[in-house]
């Protein structure tokens, strides 16, 4: 069955970088985007950009551009995304998804790994 | 930047058929879809394509969509339907979210 799990909690202080990854499993990796998506306490998904795994080709959000570097290692079927320079409301809950190409919905979705900004 | 807005909050008595908007620019033409989040759970999608339900939604939960606006409309409403549901788009190459509408089911 198809699974995407990530990897675990962290805490972070404000200016760190943070690094979630994403294993798929259950799929062929190279045949779909893998989106990140976050949810910050109590708000709304806020979209981040997408990586396509057979190319390495990605594409972010705006308000992201600069501080969000998404990658992928085919070889262990694993999606990467990496926010740098961290601020307190940063803070949110990040998800990884799946999807088909443009135009389709995120279908299958990631249990979420919680990022904790604090001094 | 492209917008989706959605009403922050719904209220439906059992049984009754709840409606959830979605408004934004030709919203119709982008093949629009709605997802269900209940708390702490991840998002799952109920809706693709515009009225297409993955496998495993039930049969209550359908939609629309016509010009700027699409609607999720959830018919016999149960009080396990009660959920964020938020609307998404892809919009030249990128993904966007409505801001989320609370179902309350009383």
């Amino acid at each position: 069955q198809v699974q995407l799990v990530q990897s675990g909690a962290e805490v972070k202080k404000p200016g760190a970088s943070v690094k979630v990854s994403c294993k798929a499993s259950g799929f062929t990796f190279t045949d779909y985007y893998i989106h990140w998506v976050r949810q910050a306490p109590g708000q709304g998904l806020e979209w981040m950009g997408w990586i396509n795994p057979n190319s390495g080709g990605t594409r972010d959000a705006q308000k992201f551009q600069g501080r969000v570097t998404m990658t992928r290692d085919t070889s262990i079927s694993t999606a990467y995304m990496e926010l740098s320079r961290l601020r307190s409301d940063d803070t949110a809950v990040y998800y990884c998804a799946r999807s088909g190409t443009a135009g389709t919905s995120l279908d299958y979705w990631g249990q979420g790994t919680l990022v904790t900004v604090s001094s | 930047s492209y917008e989706l807005t959605q009403p922050p909050s719904v209220s439906v008595s059992p049984g009754q058929t709840a409606s959830i908007t979605c408004s934004g620019d030709e919203l119709g033409y982008k093949y629009p879809c709605w997802y269900q989040q209940r708390p702490g759970q991840s998002p799952v999608v109920v809706l693709y394509q515009d009225n297409r339900r993955p496998s495993g939604i039930p049969e209550r939960f359908s939609g629309s969509s016509s010009g700027n606006t699409a609607t999720l409309t959830i018919s016999g409403t149960q009080a396990m339907d009660e959920a964020d549901y938020y609307c998404q788009a892809w919009d030249g190459g990128t993904v966007v979210f409505g801001g989320g509408t609370k179902l309350t089911v009383l």
